[in-house]
């Protein structure tokens, strides 16, 4: 399965955008991309998945360039309850799921 | 609806004992997960069941640990003599079993204590 390289931490302010990046040089072609949230002790949650450009829902925006060996993950305008732990994983498998240590997000007041 | 349930929430045991942990499914899941997540890491995966069977166990870490869901719907994870290192947060979860891109819905976990 492709390895991820994300951030370990980031700091935003209530109301901005955050764009976290995520590098997997070693996609494979059956592989999509998906993100994870997780809170203080509760269980990782889904947030979006995409193959190819541009994937949007009413909780995040991802875009993924022509090469896919890297994907942005965008949160509109956070607030602090989007304090969290975000998650990239690459893979084609839909059952196992390989986490990496993920992105911590604090959002300030 | 009710999303993926865990009992207990919380479990302290001592070295050696042995401990079960159980998980509820959504209601209709026939895919059923298990992950371990040590502190400051992500969840690491252990077994998936489709069904009453194991489709995948490659993540178990020894025989100590064993998973059954005899019925399709709750499973069980049973950790015999309990060490130390296996203290870590126990989540399960849960999905459709169905199509490429399932989602999976986790539970809020166990947290397990090996005093």
């Amino acid at each position: 399965l492709a390895k991820t390289t994300q951030p370990i931490s980031m700091d935003s302010y209530e109301g901005q955008e955050v764009n976290i990046t995520c590098s997997h040089n070693n996609i494979a072609t059956n592989d999509y991309i998906t993100w994870y949230q997780q809170f203080p002790s509760q269980g990782p949650r889904f947030i979006i998945q995409g193959y190819k450009t541009k994937v949007t829902n009413e909780v995040a925006s991802l875009f993924i360039p022509a090469d896919r060996k890297s994907s942005t993950l965008s949160l509109p305008r956070v607030s602090l309850s989007d304090t969290a732990v975000y998650y990239c994983l690459v893979g084609a498998s839909i059952y196992k799921l390989i986490f990496g240590s993920g992105t911590r997000l604090l959002v300030r007041p | 609806g009710a999303g993926v349930s865990q009992t207990p929430s919380n479990k302290v045991t001592e070295k050696g004992k042995y401990v079960e942990l159980r998980c509820d499914p959504i209601s209709g899941h026939t895919a059923l997960y298990w992950y371990r997540q040590s502190l400051g890491q992500g969840p690491e995966f252990l077994i998936y069941f489709q069904g009453t069977g194991a489709a995948d166990d490659s993540g178990l870490p020894n025989d100590r640990f064993f998973a059954v869901r005899p019925e399709g719907s709750v499973s069980t994870l049973k950790i015999q003599r309990t060490e130390r290192g296996d203290s870590a947060v126990y989540l399960c979860a849960s999905s459709g079993g169905q199509g490429v891109t399932d989602t999976q819905y986790f539970g809020p976990g166990t947290r397990l204590t090996v005093l």
